[in-house]
């Protein structure tokens, strides 16, 4: 039973532009949520999706959005890339019938921005 | 708004030896969960024990136990026979209920070193 998969591994982008982060959760699991974690802080919550749409969001700006396909994977797009934008992009999935507090994290995407 | 506190960034132990890590939350829910999960440098988040808020036993979790203290709103982790293998980053994290639906909040996190 393959966990929850994210792609790329690592990314290396430069100011401006936009970049786009993938996740697959694991198996029977039909929610998912995007956590950034900056160096040496704790995860921050980006946005959580379900049955294709935006649930809940955190403090973050407009730049970043996502979507949830049919197939419950999920997309994390961020616009205008800043340098502070360097971050672990870490997605989580879970089941929403089986409870939300049991969250499964992927390994993450290693954004650079430059 | 939940907070959470980790206030020991750094802490070191000797293999073998009992290290307690803290953490304090801030909630007005009733209803909720308390996670501690372990960071490694490869930066794979992983649970290492939950407790739910409603249970007044603390969870253990082979050598991890913890100790809730609901009114206190404290939340610390013992790791017992410390093994070289838990190096890592500890985060405290809370989720709660119908307020702040399914978002984790993490504290800074707990730099924790075993030493031979």
């Amino acid at each position: 039973d393959a966990g929850v998969t994210q792609s790329p591994t690592h990314l290396i982008k430069t100011r401006g532009q936009q970049v786009t982060l993938r996740c697959s959760p694991k198996s029977g699991h039909d929610t998912v949520s995007w956590y950034q974690q900056a160096l040496g802080q704790g995860p921050q919550f980006i946005f959580q999706y379900y049955e294709e749409e935006e649930r809940q969001r955190g403090n973050f700006p407009d730049r970043f959005s996502g979507h949830q396909f049919p197939n419950y994977s999920s997309e994390l797009n961020v616009n205008a890339l800043l340098l502070g934008d360097s971050a672990l992009y870490l997605c989580a999935s879970s089941q929403r019938q089986a409870g939300n507090e049991k969250l499964f994290f992927g390994s993450g995407t290693q954004l650079s921005v430059l | 708004a939940q907070t959470v506190t980790q206030s020991q960034p750094e802490m070191s132990v000797q293999e073998a030896e009992t290290v307690t890590l803290s953490c304090t939350y801030d909630t007005s829910e009733s209803n909720y969960y308390l996670f501690w999960y372990k960071q490694p440098p490869s930066r794979q988040m992983i649970l290492v024990i939950r407790q739910e808020a409603y249970k007044q036993q603390n969870a253990t979790e082979n050598r991890f136990s913890v100790n809730f203290q609901k009114a206190a709103k404290s939340f610390s982790l013992k790791i017992s026979d410390s093994q070289l293998g838990d190096t890592a980053m500890y985060f405290c994290a809370f989720i709660g209920g119908e307020t702040s639906g399914s978002r984790l909040t993490f504290g800074e996190g707990t730099q924790l070193t075993v030493n031979p």
